[in-house]
């Protein structure tokens, strides 16, 4: 079955840097685009990042572009989210999602992990 | 980009139905057929229920139905059970390889 387990959540200080992995199994992992998606506590679902299946498109969100980096390694079946200059609006609980088959595929988060923790504090 | 607009919560006794509505604008929810919902219970991950506005992934019940018109979507759940307490979320793509979320709706099942 498909399973994305998330990793390296932990407490930054504001400016500091934190890099999530995914981990993915269950799935032919090369041929799917993958996302992150974060929900700050008691809030909704932002979307993030976007990696296309191959790894050679990358897309962010306003609030994350230039500081989040999102890369995959299709050999260790692993995404990543390098995450620089952190401020604590970035403080959530950050989930890997894993699109549908298929052309319009990258559109939908059909599996998601159960996310990292991410607490941007000094 | 600003979040798709839900009603902050809903409720229905068991067997009713209920609409949750998400407002977008001609630039997501208008512009595109890709409309999906997604149902978190408390401390757990986000489940798929619709896609493309009303199709249902396999395992999802016939009872969770999706909609569009115009800037609106809707997700109807009929025959209301008490597992289906929950926040549901609508997602809509927006253009530029980005997507947005509602702000989330609280069912309570009565």
């Amino acid at each position: 079955q498909v399973q994305l387990v998330e990793s390296g959540g932990g407490v930054v200080q504001p400016g500091g840097s934190l890099r999530l992995s995914c981990s993915a199994s269950g799935f032919i992992f090369s041929g799917y685009a993958m996302h992150w998606v974060r929900q700050a506590p008691g809030k909704g679902l932002e979307w993030v990042s976007l990696i296309s299946y191959d790894g050679t498109r990358q897309y962010y969100a306003d609030s994350v572009k230039g500081r989040f980096t999102i890369s995959r390694d299709n050999s260790k079946n692993t995404m990543y989210l390098e995450m620089n200059n952190l401020r604590t609006e970035d403080a959530a609980v950050h989930y890997c999602a894993r699109g549908r088959l298929g052309g319009t595929g990258l559109y939908y988060f059909e599996y998601w992990g159960q996310g990292a923790l991410v607490t941007v504090s000094s | 980009q600003s979040a798709l607009t839900q009603p902050r919560s809903v409720s229905g006794s068991p067997g009713q139905s209920v609409t949750i509505s998400c407002t977008g604008t001609s630039s997501d929810v208008g512009g595109y057929h890709y409309v999906s919902w997604y149902q978190q219970h408390p401390g757990k991950a986000p489940k798929f229920i619709i896609y493309d506005v009303s199709k249902r992934p396999s395992g999802v019940p016939d009872r969770f139905s999706g909609s569009k018109t115009g800037n609106t979507a809707s997700l109807t759940i009929s025959g209301l059970q008490a597992e289906d307490e929950s926040d549901y979320y609508c997602c809509s793509y927006a253009g530029e390889n980005s997507w947005v979320f509602g702000g989330g709706t609280k069912l309570t099942v009565l």
